[in-house]
C-alpha cells in the first residue's frame, strides 16, 4: 500500500526554525514526485512546490520561493519542509502528496495519496 | 497565473438529490484538470484527473467532463458520505492552482 506518514503537529514561537518530513513506504520513492500543499485555517488548498528525489529536482509556487526550503532524502525515502524563521502567518496544516505518475514531468501529473497532514501553530 | 473560479461556494442538497460544480479555467488548460474532495479534519482525496478519468476506487456516481476553460464536477445521487468541500485543480502550467472550493452541505 502507498503511504505517506507525516511528522507531528508542532507549537513554535515566531523567529524559530522548524523541519517537517513527509516519509513515503510501499513505492519506489525516488521516481514520483512529492508536492507540498499549505492550507491556513478555514481556507483552500495552496501549492508551495514539488520535488523529484531521483535528482532533487525542485520546484517552487512563485509566492513561496524563498519563503521554505524542499529537500529530500532518497536512503530514509523521506522529504522535507523546512523554515529558517516562521511567522505568525506560517500558522497552517501542511500536507504532503504524491504524483499519481511515476513520470519526470510534473505538469499533467495529479497527486494522490496524500499524506496525514501536519499542524504548525506559530505564536508568541 | 491560471485563475480557477469554482461556482457555486456552497450548495445545499439532499441524499439521492444530482449536484454539479463548475469551474473555470482563466484561460485554457486542456483537459489538465483534477478535482478533490476534502472532508474536515481529513487530507484531500482525488476523485478525477485529467477532467474526466476517475481514480481508481472513487465510486461511479462521480465523473467530470470540459475542456478547455469550462469544466464540471457531477455527482449523481448525492450520498451522506459525499457531503464535503470540493476544490478543482489545474496542472497544466505552473505555479499549478487550486479553485477556491464548494461545500456541499446537507439540506
Amino acid at each position: 500500500e502507498v503511504q505517506l506518514v507525516q511528522s507531528g503537529a508542532e507549537v513554535k514561537s515566531p523567529g524559530e526554525s522548524l523541519r517537517m518530513s513527509c516519509m513515503g513506504s510501499g513505492y519506489t520513492f525516488r521516481n514520483y514526485w512529492i508536492a507540498w500543499v499549505r492550507q491556513m485555517p478555514g481556507k483552500g488548498l495552496e501549492w508551495i512546490g514539488f520535488i523529484y528525489p531521483d535528482d532533487s529536482d525542485i520546484r517552487y509556487n512563485p509566492s513561496f520561493e524563498g519563503q521554505v526550503t524542499i529537500s529530500a532524502d532518497r536512503s530514509i525515502t523521506t522529504a522535507y519542509l523546512q523554515w529558517r524563521s516562521l511567522k505568525a502567518s506560517d500558522t497552517a496544516m501542511y500536507y504532503c502528496a504524491r504524483g499519481k505518475f511515476s513520470s519526470r514531468l510534473v505538469l499533467n501529473n495529479y497527486f494522490d495519496p496524500w499524506g496525514q497532514g501536519t499542524l504548525v501553530t506559530v505564536s508568541s | 497565473d491560471i485563475q480557477m473560479t469554482q461556482s457555486p461556494s456552497s450548495v445545499s442538497a439532499s441524499v439521492g438529490d444530482r449536484v454539479a460544480i463548475t469551474c473555470r479555467a482563466s484561460q485554457g488548460i486542456s483537459n489538465s484538470l483534477a478535482w478533490f474532495q476534502q472532508k474536515p479534519g481529513k487530507a484531500p482525496k482525488l476523485l478525477i484527473f485529467a477532467a474526466s478519468s476517475l481514480q481508481s476506487g472513487v465510486p461511479s456516481r462521480f465523473s467530470g467532463s470540459g475542456s478547455g476553460t469550462d469544466f464540471t464536477l457531477t455527482i449523481n445521487s448525492l450520498q451522506p458520505e459525499d457531503f464535503a468541500t470540493y476544490y478543482c485543480q489545474q496542472a497544466n502550467s505552473f505555479p499549478l492552482t487550486f479553485g477556491g472550493g464548494t461545500k456541499v452541505e446537507i439540506k
